[in-house]
């Protein structure tokens, strides 16, 4: 099973939106609805931040928001803040198993 | 609701080692749990899962006969073990419990492993 397929890196200013792609196949991203995303801090533990496309786990400000269109999903993140900076990688199941993509570098300028 | 794993490895290549990560606060047997493996500097990998509540176990093929991934529901420990260790298994691991959705809702909080001579 082949990685899902994310940019290396994505960067913003503050208050201003950024948009991550998460790029599969038919048989995970496009075939499912189960694209999650996960954030990550420097030595730190992920944290859930999208589950199910676009539902967002209590607790997660609704400044991240997701989507998804064919074999693509997206991870927005609006008014961006200076904690948003870390790696964020999503992933999709496939029958019998799951996903993750190589993960993006947010850098807030 | 938390899982806690054990703490920091050093081992020799050859070697064998069983890593755990114990859940608290929620139904064990009602989620199943998913180790993630992360190299140094590099990205997270699905490594397998296992049901608690019966032990079955799914494991990506990448990792398929390297690991083994097994649970004891009445001390709601899952373990990840490697009868022979490589360097190449230096790395992270994170356990986390899955959703009903495939979602990692709960992480450990990662053991390290070190592979070397």
């Amino acid at each position: 099973q082949s990685a899902l397929n994310q940019p290396p890196s994505a960067s913003g200013s503050p208050g201003q939106s950024v948009t991550i792609s998460c790029t599969g196949t038919s048989s995970d991203v496009g075939g499912y609805n189960y694209v999650s995303w996960y954030q990550q801090h420097p030595d730190k533990a992920p944290k859930l931040m999208i589950y199910e496309v676009s539902k967002r786990p209590s607790g997660v400000p609704d400044r991240f928001s997701g989507s998804k269109s064919g074999n693509t999903a997206s991870l927005t993140v609006s008014g961006l803040q200076a904690e948003d900076e870390a790696d964020y990688y999503c992933s999709s199941y496939a029958v019998s198993n799951t996903v993750f993509g190589g993960g993006t570098k947010l850098t807030v300028l | 609701v938390q899982l806690v794993q054990s703490g920091t490895e050093l081992k020799k290549p050859g070697e064998s080692l069983r890593i755990s990560c114990k859940g608290s606060g929620y139904s064990f047997t009602s989620y199943w749990i998913t180790w993630v493996r992360q190299m140094p500097g590099k990205g997270l990998e699905w490594m397998g899962t296992i049901d608690p509540s019966d032990s079955y176990t799914n494991y990506s093929p990448s990792f398929q006969g390297h690991v083994i991934i097994s649970v004891d529901k009445s001390v709601t420990t899952a373990s990840l073990q490697w009868s022979t260790l490589r360097a190449s298994d230096t790395a992270m691991y994170y356990c986390a419990r899955r959703g009903a959705t495939d979602a990692l809702d709960i992480w450990g909080q990662g053991t390290m492993v070190t592979v070397s001579s």
